[in-house]
């Protein structure tokens, strides 16, 4: 009964690779969000999507593609990847209008 | 743009001690969130307390509280009595509030705090 459940949790890939991450949320939630962690661990938002519509898209390189088939699903796909795209990725999922947002257990990306 | 500081990187303290950790923001909105969340070792992100700027009410979560000082734009986390699971990552974070949905989080640095048996 995982609330916000990622797929898969670690992901080794070569550069030039196209990789994608899934994510899925259970809580009847509207609004969905991918997180990027990196080395250093620091946290920063990537995108949202609300009730499939994007809704917020950061400075993130055109190579990071969301793609939300309904509400309950925000996959997350990246193509060439590079070195310093090696990071957690964290899926995030709330309800529109409300403050809490409940989050995945991360996608660790390493990139070699 | 919003941002959000937290000066100590770690911190380490005893078992039954207090302790608290430090945050600091920066905005030109008056309504908005503050909220503290823990990372363990797990990697899962765990609310741990939420404040709205409104309320002058420090927000208290059993052992977590808060010290909330808006015209500094302060927000501290205090934890008493600690316990070795409240080892982690502490992450201090702001949201505004958004008409339109989608509520963004801009997480602090992150304080790593160690508990000692």
């Amino acid at each position: 009964d995982t609330a916000v459940s990622q797929t898969p949790k670690y992901l080794v890939t070569q550069m030039g690779n196209d990789k994608s991450i899934k994510c899925e949320q259970n809580l009847g939630h509207d609004t969905m969000y991918w997180y990027k962690q990196d080395s250093k661990k620091f946290l920063k938002i990537m995108f949202s999507y609300n009730n499939k519509e994007l809704i917020i898209n950061e400075t993130v390189p055109n190579r990071f593609s969301p793609k939300s088939p309904d509400k309950a699903h925000l996959n997350l796909h990246i193509n060439s990847l590079e070195l310093g795209d090696s990071a957690v990725y964290f899926c995030a999922s709330s309800l529109r209008d409300t403050t809490e947002a409940f989050f995945g257990q991360g996608t660790r990306l390493t990139v070699v | 743009a919003q941002t959000v500081t937290q000066s100590q990187p770690e911190m380490s303290v005893q078992e039954a001690e207090t302790v608290t950790l430090s945050c600091t923001y920066d905005t030109s909105e008056s309504n908005y969130y503050l909220f503290w969340y823990k990372q363990p070792p797990s990697r899962q992100m765990i609310l741990v307390i939420r404040q709205e700027a409104y309320k002058q009410q420090n927000a208290t979560e059993n052992r977590f509280s808060v010290n909330f000082q808006k015209a500094a734009k302060s927000f501290s986390l205090k934890i008493s009595d600690s316990q070795l699971g409240d080892t982690a990552m502490y992450f201090c974070a702001f949201m505004k509030h958004e008409t339109q949905g989608a509520q963004k989080l801009v997480f602090g640095q992150g304080t790593r705090l160690t508990i000692n048996p």
